[in-house]
């Protein structure tokens, strides 16, 4: 079955700076890939994904970069601010839509 | 809209105990599931359910889990016999189409068996 990993687990980052999160999957038939983000105490809310067919896709200070040759998408996040800590988690869906399956989380720390 | 509502937000138990969750998904969506969460395992899809028809149960750890779904409106995941190693939270999420895109998840159930 798919295999997603998820790099780093922890990131702490300087407020204003970039945070960078990357996963790797492992069935070349996924063909949907979806950021969600959790705050403590909440269940994980979608924020951005991006498809097969598109090789970037961005929203405000958010990007996610997709390369199929290498099975590598990322998220970026520009200008962070401390509402943006929080785990953040990949996940990707094989063909047929039927098991969405996600990485191990980052937890992203934006300090003052 | 409120969103997915889950319930109870925390269960306690003892070992042995039958415990029941319960879901409301957000009105309108055709597709629901039941995830759980650990340390250990990050994000496990235990069931879902398209048009309130169970679709996929290959992630139900054993037969002392079972789910339901009468209406369109519920669902309930329920726990008999429960056992320590249950501990964890449990989200329902439901989502508009009959794929698992764009899930929207509950606040959770923080389960734990003493």
């Amino acid at each position: 079955g798919e295999n997603v990993e998820q790099h780093p687990s922890t990131l702490s980052v300087q407020e204003g700076d970039s945070a960078v999160i990357k996963c790797t999957y492992s069935d070349s038939a996924s063909n949907y890939f979806p950021w969600y983000k959790q705050e403590l105490g909440k269940g994980p809310q979608l924020i951005i994904d991006i498809r097969s067919n598109v090789g970037e896709k961005k929203d405000q200070r958010i990007a996610v970069t997709l390369n199929k040759t290498a099975k590598h998408f990322s998220l970026h996040i520009t200008e962070t601010q401390p509402e943006d800590s929080a785990v953040y988690f990949c996940a990707s869906l094989t063909g047929g839509g039927n098991k969405l399956t996600f990485g191990t989380g980052t937890q992203l720390k934006v300090e003052l | 809209d409120a969103g997915v509502i889950q319930s109870p937000r925390h269960e306690v138990t003892e070992m042995g105990q039958e415990v029941t969750l319960r879901c409301k998904p957000i009105s309108g969506h055709n597709s629901l599931f039941w995830y759980r969460q650990t340390m250990m395992r990050g994000l496990e899809l235990l069931i879902y359910f398209n048009n309130n028809v169970p679709i996929d149960d290959s992630g139900m750890p054993e037969d002392r889990f079972s789910a339901k779904m009468p209406n369109a409106s519920f669902s309930t995941l329920k726990i008999q016999p429960s056992e320590p190693r249950d501990s964890a939270v449990y989200f329902c999420a439901s989502s508009p189409g009959v794929t698992n895109e764009k899930l929207f998840f509950g606040s959770g159930t923080q389960l734990s068996v003493l």
